[in-house]
């Protein structure tokens, strides 16, 4: 059973403030990591695909990180916003022919204060 | 261009009853997933159809079953339906190398 978690598991932070969360996933057989942020009443939406170590993706004010060998992946929020309140999700996949199953976090929770 | 829909939206079921959830993939995906999303845990991976097969099962009883037609929807079916199969039932369509393409779910409650 593959071991993928994520910290904190809920968070509020005032708007404006930049926050930043982790996913931890085995090191060992890496082949992707997936980002995905969940709204309320709506379908989760992929925000990032990772694949090679040091990788460091962007979108706006959020980005991603991914170390490989020591399994995490951090994304941050820069100048947070009311609309980023969401459950955030990482999903580890470990395969080396991709399209394979993900394996999810628990996700974090992240309520912006106006 | 539709993304991927589901249906039902919201469904209420007896113990011991029988459900088929249905699920439509994004145009040009060819590969469907299925998770569960029970309260206060990320989604768990019931099984991926692919080419009309099963190509991987995560940890669930014999169950749930599916099916992938020739036009790539899916169905999901579960039987003999437990208090614990209360869930949020996601949907998700990808091809080679994407990433997961979510539908907005079935809410299946058993009473």
């Amino acid at each position: 059973i593959l071991n993928v978690e994520q910290s904190p598991q809920s968070l509020h932070v005032q708007e404006g403030d930049s926050t930043n969360f982790t996913c931890s996933f085995p090191s060992s057989n890496f082949y992707a990591l997936h980002w995905y942020r969940w709204e309320t009443a709506k379908s989760p939406e992929a925000l990032f695909v990772m694949t090679l170590n040091g990788d460091e993706k962007k979108k706006g004010r959020i980005s991603a990180t991914l170390n490989t060998k020591e399994g995490y992946s951090y994304l941050y929020i820069k100048g947070s916003q009311p609309e980023d309140s969401a459950t955030y999700l990482c999903a580890f996949i470990k395969s080396n022919f991709g399209n394979e199953k993900l394996t999810f976090g628990t996700g974090t929770r992240l309520t912006i204060i106006p | 261009d539709a993304g991927v829909t589901q249906s039902p939206t919201h469904l209420i079921k007896t113990r011991g009853q029988q459900v088929t959830l249905r699920c439509s993939p994004k145009s040009g995906h060819d590969t469907v997933s299925w998770y569960q999303q029970a309260l206060g845990q990320g989604p768990q991976f019931i099984f991926q159809y692919y080419e009309e097969e099963e190509r991987q099962r995560g940890n669930f009883p014999d169950r749930f079953s599916g099916h992938q037609f020739p036009n790539y929807s899916s169905e999901l079916n579960v039987n003999a339906l437990l208090l614990g199969d209360s869930a949020l039932y996601l949907c998700a369509s990808s091809s080679r190398n994407s990433p997961l393409h979510f539908g907005n779910g079935t809410r299946l409650t058993v009473t």
